[in-house]
């Protein structure tokens, strides 16, 4: 089954303890890319990336950092979590940034920063 | 800088009433056009899209949008909804051949009354 998957689901931590959430894609899209989704602010880009070994920074980048060394996997780490970090957050991919494409969004990684 | 502003945050309907909801975007050139919808506790899910051709688009479940250029719009209608249907509604807009990010609107949180 094509799919965006995201590990773990849930996630409480305390600040400035480092982690790593993982994204995965079966579909050897080219683009992917990670959001934040707040109350009220929708979702907003963190980071993206293009192809393998090619990132750039969102809207939102500040405290976070990613990797693209193989094509399905996209990981989000926040390597000194703040409790403005606590959000819902989402991976999604797409064939490559062509004209004509849609992204598939993953179920989502609910991180709460006490 | 582009921007999509949806304008109604929450809209209450019952059952069997039509819908209209409203999404602005900010850039003057090609743009792809796309609605998703998010029910509770689920990730995001296309509803429709708009690339090229007939600006009336027909999605999933009922749902269709016009794009209107001339008013940099892209609402989203449906002319009977039901208790289904209640979820968040998000548009979301890429400007073709101008960079590589998709902007999405802050949502509107659709509540049905049986």
């Amino acid at each position: 089954e094509a799919q965006v998957t995201q590990n773990p689901r849930y996630l409480i931590t305390v600040t400035g303890k480092k982690l790593t959430v993982t994204c995965s894609q079966n579909m050897n899209h080219e683009y992917m890319s990670w959001y934040r989704q707040d109350p009220g602010l929708g979702l907003r880009q963190i980071y993206y990336s293009m192809n393998v070994e090619v990132t750039d920074k969102g809207d939102v980048p500040e405290g976070y950092k990613v990797s693209r060394k193989e094509k399905r996997n996209f990981p989000l780490i926040l390597e000194s979590p703040s409790p403005n970090q606590t959000s819902l957050y989402f991976c999604a991919s797409m064939w490559n940034f062509g004209a004509y494409n849609e992204q598939f969004f993953g179920p989502g990684t609910r991180l709460t920063v006490l | 800088a582009q921007s999509v502003s949806q304008h109604n945050h929450h809209v209450i309907l019952s059952e069997a009433a039509s819908l209209e909801l409203g999404c602005n975007y900010s850039y003057g050139g090609t743009v792809n056009l796309f609605w998703y919808v998010q029910y509770p506790g689920q990730h995001l899910q296309l509803l429709l899209k708009y690339f090229s051709g007939d600006p009336l688009v027909k999605g999933i479940k009922g749902f269709e949008a016009e794009f209107i250029k001339s008013k940099f719009s892209f609402n989203l209608r449906k002319p009977s909804v039901q208790w289904s249907d209640t979820a968040e509604y998000f548009c979301a807009v890429n400007a073709r051949n101008r960079d590589d990010k998709i902007i999405f609107g802050k949502g509107t949180r659709l509540h049905i009354l049986p």
